[in-house]
């Protein structure tokens, strides 16, 4: 089946920091892979759909500029929280899709910003 | 903008129950998937139903979704304290759109 890795899977940083979250699929290529956030106890929200050699489609009221993503290869899409606050404080996974597969998700990252 | 509804959003029963959780729409599904997230990690996929009507199982879990291609239902029989989780249900539209539903959180105790 397929597999896809995301790390960190924890990070600490500093208010004003940027931390670079990514996600590898590990056994197949994918050409989309989604980015999603998910505040504690709540379902998952879709930021954004990473897109390799375009750029990143974002959902309403994600900002880009906040939240960069860049797809250069067929099996890695990152995620890069730039000058990170507390309220950016939050668990970030990563999905793609492989075919009659589904979507698989990723570990999940644990952002924490202090 | 489509929508998927689950529910209960929050289920805690004893070990050895049965429990069905649901997962609703208005709009119609090329196909719908449920996950199961244990805290601090990804969803993990539990099935995908294509066909109206379809019912899959996969051990104690029964999956059907529904004739008309808008709702589906998960039923636990004789749960487990290892099922304990969120349950969340996705479904597919035919431009490939893809949408989470809340989630119904179960907790089984012994």
């Amino acid at each position: 089946g397929a597999v896809v890795s995301q790390h960190p899977s924890r990070v600490i940083c500093k208010s004003g920091t940027s931390v670079k979250i990514e996600c590898r699929s590990l056994d197949f290529q994918a050409t989309t892979m989604f980015w999603y956030r998910q505040f504690p106890k709540q379902s998952l929200m879709l930021m954004a759909t990473s897109n390799e050699g375009s750029k990143a489609t974002y959902e309403q009221g994600v900002e880009k500029d906040k939240f960069l993503i860049n797809h250069a290869s067929l099996t890695l899409s990152t995620l890069t929280v730039t000058s990170a606050h507390p309220e950016d404080s939050s668990f970030y996974i990563c999905s793609a899709a492989q075919g009659s597969y589904g979507y698989t998700f990723g570990s999940g990252t644990r952002l924490t910003v202090v | 903008t489509q929508l998927l509804e689950q529910s209960p959003q929050f289920l805690s029963i004893q070990e050895g129950e049965n429990l069905t959780v649901y997962c609703n729409s208005s709009s119609v599904f090329s196909s719908l998937q449920w996950y199961r997230q244990e805290p601090g990690e990804g969803p993990v996929l539990l099935v995908t139903v294509v066909t109206g009507g379809e019912v899959k199982k996969l051990k104690r879990l029964t999956f059907q979704f529904g004739d008309a291609r808008k709702d589906s239902s998960l039923h636990i029989t004789a749960a487990q304290p290892g099922d304990t989780g969120l349950y969340l249900c996705a479904g597919v539209d035919y431009g490939q759109n893809f949408v989470f539903g809340p989630g119904t959180r179960l907790s089984v105790l012994p």
